[in-house]
């Protein structure tokens, strides 16, 4: 089955700095990507997702890049703010049918102003 | 739109008592719901994907007979946590997929957080 890997598992960057976090898949049938940004206690929320069909993908001040070749995807949040500071997860999944995500073990990210 | 609607938010209860928590898609429907569980700074592993009308499927290492789950209708999936032990305490989140969204992302609810005492 699938198998997500997700680093840094914490980083910390100042405000207006760039944050990249890393996730690597091993499981060449998918083809969405989905990042969520969960802050404590809640739900986790989607902030961008990227299909396989898509190299990059970009919302504001997030992007995605996807890597198929190489099986791995990344998240870009470029003029980082202190509300960004929450734990990030990456995941991978098959398009149609049921669609289970497999979700990496999450990056916390802190920005301190 | 896509709200998803997690009841209780919190449950407090004693070793041996059995929680059922109440998934509900507010403005859509979803044949397919998914129930996660969450232990604290870890990851989302996926306990169960709920099918309306049909029995769960479960993920390998998830006791079927421990997590009951029915998916009755196309808008309400429950998780009934069986004779509940300290163990069992965690944050429990569910997920939908809108039907005949193959391409749609899931919508999560909020979250129950079980204590077993």
């Amino acid at each position: 089955g699938e198998n997500v890997e997700q680093h840094p598992s914490t980083l910390s960057v100042q405000e207006g700095d760039s944050a990249v976090i890393k996730c690597t898949y091993s499981d060449s049938a998918s083809n969405y990507f989905p990042w969520y940004k969960q802050e404590l206690g809640k739900r986790p929320q989607l902030i961008i997702d990227i299909r396989s069909n898509v190299g990059e993908k970009k919302d504001q001040r997030i992007a995605v890049t996807l890597n198929k070749t190489a099986k791995h995807f990344s998240l870009h949040i470029t003029e980082t703010q202190p509300e960004d500071s929450a734990v990030y997860f990456c995941a991978a999944s098959i398009l149609g049918g049921f669609q289970k995500l497999v979700f990496g073990t999450g990056t916390r990210l802190l920005v301190s102003p | 739109g896509a709200v998803v609607s997690q009841h209780p938010s919190r449950v407090i209860c004693k070793s041996g008592t059995s929680v059922k928590i109440e998934c509900r898609s507010l403005d859509f429907q979803a044949t397919t719901m998914f129930w996660y569980r969450q232990f604290p700074k870890q990851s989302l592993m996926l306990m169960a994907t709920s099918n309306e009308g049909s029995k769960a499927t479960y993920e390998q290492g998830v006791e079927k007979d421990k997590f009951l789950i029915n998916h009755a209708s196309l808008t309400l999936s429950t998780l009934t946590v069986t004779s509940a032990h300290p163990e069992d305490s965690s944050f429990y989140i569910c997920s939908a997929k809108i039907t005949g969204g193959a391409e749609q992302p899931q919508h999560f609810g909020d979250g129950t957080r079980l204590s077993i005492l």
